[in-house]
């Protein structure tokens, strides 16, 4: 089983809103990545957490905040965000060998649209 | 930085064979992968490429030159439902596996 699962599948927000995006893996990956990813572009990178910790932010602006509370879970916590914030917000999950490189899988993606 | 180019559109047959070429300029590499897009989808994994060479996979095929900075993703005997986006992606290590993708290749099959 290589299954992501995101929720919700659609989030529309205003710019005073707080909101939670939630990535679950139950494939005992220890590695989990949240991307954006805009109309006709490619995913990129926003974070990455390896055995809980967060190991890379890509300069992320603050008003986007990751959480990953164990080891099967990540959560993207959103306020104030902007209109051009609005993308599909993408989470994966590899197993995690240090510097050997793992397939990524990913979930289905959360379409955010923010007001 | 990184660079990383593909083709913007591709069009091909039904049936026919189609490769997708893939450069890259990257500070560091720790290998290749390629990723199938569907508009509004995940996108799924394909192939994945560490070391010089083609790697087999059905009816994908992938390779990579590390001295020239290409790869390569080789589709046979096309099916309409392979239409989609095709995504190259290099992994760097920086405290992190870091995958970049490059632009992405916009595949059309026809009948």
């Amino acid at each position: 089983d290589t299954e992501v699962t995101q929720t919700p599948k659609h989030l529309v927000m205003g710019m005073t809103n707080k909101k939670s995006l939630k990535c679950e893996q139950h494939m005992g990956h220890r590695a989990m990545y949240w991307y954006k990813q805009k109309a006709k572009k490619p995913p990129e990178l926003m974070f990455v957490y390896s055995y809980e910790k967060l190991s890379i932010n890509e300069s992320v602006p603050s008003r986007f905040s990751p959480e990953c509370p164990n080891s099967s879970l990540l959560n993207l916590h959103l306020h104030a965000l902007q209109p051009e914030d609005s993308a599909l917000y993408l989470c994966a999950s590899s197993q995690e060998r240090g510097r050997v490189p793992d397939t990524q899988y990913f979930g289905p993606g959360t379409r955010l649209t923010v007001l | 930085g990184q660079n990383i180019d593909q083709p913007t559109e591709m069009t091909a047959t039904e049936g026919a064979i189609v490769q997708i070429n893939c450069t890259y300029q990257t500070s560091g590499f720790n290998g290749l992968f390629w990723y199938q897009q569907h508009a509004g989808e995940a996108p799924t994994f394909l192939s994945y490429n560490v070391l010089d060479g083609l790697e087999e996979k059905g009816r994908f095929s992938s390779f990579l030159s590390r001295s020239k900075g290409y790869s390569y993703l080789l589709l046979k005997e096309l099916q309409m439902k392979d239409s989609a986006s095709y995504l190259c992606a290099v992994i760097v290590w920086g405290g992190g596996n870091k995958l970049t993708f490059g632009t992405g290749t916009q595949l059309k099959v026809e009948l």
